[in-house]
This record gives structure tokens, C-alpha cells and sequence, in this order.
């Protein structure tokens, strides 16, 4: 069983359009992580949410962590070419004995044509 | 900007042969993690250290699998034998401080791509 699903699992859109991503789970998360990734790269840090109902910008692009901290979404405005990878959600569920990495979603592989 | 450092990036092994990978993350990181990417899937934790010390090796298959951090800063995972199954991106990431502080996220290496034949 997948901790953390993520949808869709792949999304091929053209440029300028609109989207969203999810990252659900029926686990509470004390923080979560979205990370983007390129072929043959590792994951590189977009944004970390840690309270219920945190709303995050980055340009154009909008991360939200529900109110219950159970899921995610993240929305790209205008869509570019360069917004291309695989988009990855983390979960972090701390629970104080030190001893909890991240646990990943399988990703959504967004393409973006020109 | 600090980067941590994995080696080699590609490497082509037959099974049953031995195999290692190495980690130097960024200076100061206590904790550092092994992950292992199958092709179109996530990372799945394979090993945390909190300086020289293992914290969570449970998905580590100790049959194989072997990590070490003897002196609290770089690190080697060693896989012997190598299987079919093991092909995979081994990435290494350190982050500032255990989780709990999670505002800092992990920096990963670019990752060694594994193939065994």
C-alpha cells in the first residue's frame, strides 16, 4: 500500500495551460515536501508546508497542505517547457524518536509542449 | 552552492559481483540518507544515519546490503552480490538537522545509476 498517492500519475499538457497536481494519504504528515526532478538528476527542494491550510507561492507556482495536513496539491499557473519533470511529494512523519526519513509519493511526470 | 557529492554516476555491474557507492554530503549535514529510485517510481529509504550512527535500517536487505558512515561524514553503500533486481538510481541526500525540522529539506547528489547485467 502507497503512503502517499499521487495524481495524476502523468500529465502531458500545452503551454500556458493551467494545472494541478494531488498528493493524498490517509496518514497525518507534520510537514510536506514537494520536490522537482530531471532525468538522471536527483530530486531538488521546491517548497516545505508544515501548518494545516498553508498556502505557498513560488512564482507560479501555488502549494497548498490541507487543513487535516493529510494532502497536498500543487497548481502551476501558465504552464512552460521548463516546468518539465517529475514532481515528487514527501511526506515527513516525525513523531519525535529521530528515526523517520521521507516517504515518497510515486510522482506525476508533467510534460509541457511548446 | 554547497552540493553533495555522489560517485561513480553510472556503473555497469554482472551479478553476483560487488558493488559500492559513495556519499560526501554537504559539510555540517549530521544526518544522511541512502534512497533507492526504481525506474518511474519515487525514492524509497534505505538507510538513515545521524552522524556515525544508524537510525532506521529497516528497509536495508542486510542479506546484501551493507552502509557505513565510520567517521560521521561520507559514506559507502555496498551491495554483495548484485542481483537483477538492484538495478536502480542510488541517490544520497543530507539535510541539517534529523526530521522534526523538516523547513530545511533534504539536498540530494545527482545519484549513481546502477545497472547490473
Amino acid at each position: 500500500t502507497q503512503l502517499l498517492e499521487q495524481s495524476p500519475q502523468f500529465l502531458s499538457i500545452q503551454e500556458g495551460e493551467n494545472l494541478t497536481v494531488y498528493c493524498n494519504s490517509s496518514s497525518v504528515f507534520s510537514s510536506l515536501q514537494w520536490y522537482r526532478q530531471e532525468p538522471g538528476e536527483g530530486p531538488v527542494l521546491l517548497v516545505t508546508v508544515v501548518t494545516g491550510g498553508e498556502v505557498k507561492k513560488l512564482k507560479r507556482l501555488t502549494f497548498q497542505f490541507g487543513d487535516a495536513r493529510k494532502d497536498s496539491s500543487l497548481h502551476i499557473t501558465a504552464a512552460q517547457p521548463g516546468d518539465t519533470g517529475l514532481y515528487l511529494c514527501a511526506g515527513d512523519m516525525y513523531s519525535g524518536g529521530g528515526a523517520d526519513g521521507l516517504t515518497f509519493g510515486k510522482g506525476t511526470h508533467l510534460i509541457i509542449q511548446p | 552552492e554547497a552540493e553533495v557529492a555522489q560517485s561513480p554516476r553510472y556503473k555497469i555491474t554482472e551479478k553476483s559481483q560487488a558493488v559500492a557507492f559513495w556519499c560526501d554530503p554537504i559539510s555540517g549535514h549530521a544526518t544522511l540518507y541512502w534512497y533507492r529510485q526504481i525506474l518511474g517510481q519515487g525514492p524509497e529509504l534505505l538507510v538513515q544515519f545521524q552522524d556515525e550512527s544508524v537510525v532506521d535500517d529497516s528497509q536495508l536487505p542486510k542479506d546484501r546490503f551493507s552502509a557505513e558512515r565510520l567517521k560521521g561524514v561520507d559514506s559507502t553503500l555496498k551491495i554483495q552480490p548484485a542481483e537483477l533486481g538492484d538495478s536502480a538510481m542510488y541517490l544520497c541526500a543530507s539535510s541539517l538537522v534529523g526530521t522534526g525540522m523538516s523547513d530545511y529539506g533534504y539536498t540530494f547528489g545527482s545519484g549513481t545509476r546502477l545497472t547490473v547485467v
